[in-house]
């Protein structure tokens, strides 16, 4: 069974940082391009950060360029996401999920609140 | 960056009835390889969003063939054939094909009346 589970969320004050994981199981995390996509309260989707299968090239939305970092550990089955100088304004849920025609799966999500 | 433009922002619907949803994008989502890469998803109350279908109009395993995709260039459109009580929640449409970024619709609520 597909499973994605992120984790990592919480309460962090401006400028702070945080580290977000997507632990999959059901499918092998090495073959498959991965997303981070957030939702901020009662709004829509915005897609944040893309990396390839093999690592070798990661993209990132222009609002978080030079603070986030996506990464993914294969042999572990988990995709990463390092947030750092958050803002009000990152505050959101934060899932991942698949990049495939073939294979779409999304986590359930963990909730990062940026608030002093 | 491609602008994805939905409407309605909110629909009612009567069960049993039809329901569409139109998304629009600020240029041609026609790729080079001869796809288009538009995709569909629903998020329900409370929920993660789930695809619907991918590349205009392949509907996802195990999504009812009520629902249905179609259009070209910037003009697409998801029809519901005749909207049941599970199909509730927000309808979002997202282009792939000029990327990144990957860019979303503001999303359309479907209620029923």
């Amino acid at each position: 069974q597909v499973q994605l589970v992120e984790s990592g969320g919480g309460v962090v004050q401006p400028g702070g940082s945080l580290r977000l994981s997507c632990a999959v199981s059901g499918f092998t995390l090495s073959h498959y391009d991965m997303n981070w996509v957030r939702q901020a309260p009662g709004k829509g989707l915005e897609w944040v950060a893309f990396a390839r299968y093999d690592g070798t090239n990661n993209y990132y939305a222009d609002f978080v360029k030079g603070r986030f970092t996506i990464s993914r550990d294969n042999s572990r089955n988990t995709l990463y996401l390092q947030m750092n100088s958050l803002r009000a304004d990152d505050t959101a849920v934060y899932y991942c999920k698949t990049d495939s025609n073939a294979f779409d799966a999304w986590g359930q999500g963990t909730m990062v609140t940026v608030s002093s | 960056d491609v602008v994805m433009t939905q409407s309605p922002l909110s629909l009612p619907v009567t069960l049993g009835q039809p329901a569409s949803i139109s998304c629009r994008s600020s240029q041609s989502l026609l790729y080079s390889d001869g796809n288009t890469y538009l995709t569909w998803f629903q998020q329900r109350p409370g929920q993660s969003p789930r695809r619907l279908i991918y590349k205009v109009s392949n509907r996802d395993s195990g999504v009812p063939d009520r629902f249905s995709g179609s259009g070209s260039g910037t003009d697409f459109t998801l029809k519901i054939s005749r909207v049941e009580a599970e199909d509730v929640g927000v309808y979002y449409c997202m282009q792939s094909t000029h990327w990144p970024p990957l860019t979303f619709g503001g999303g359309t609520k479907v209620e029923i009346k």
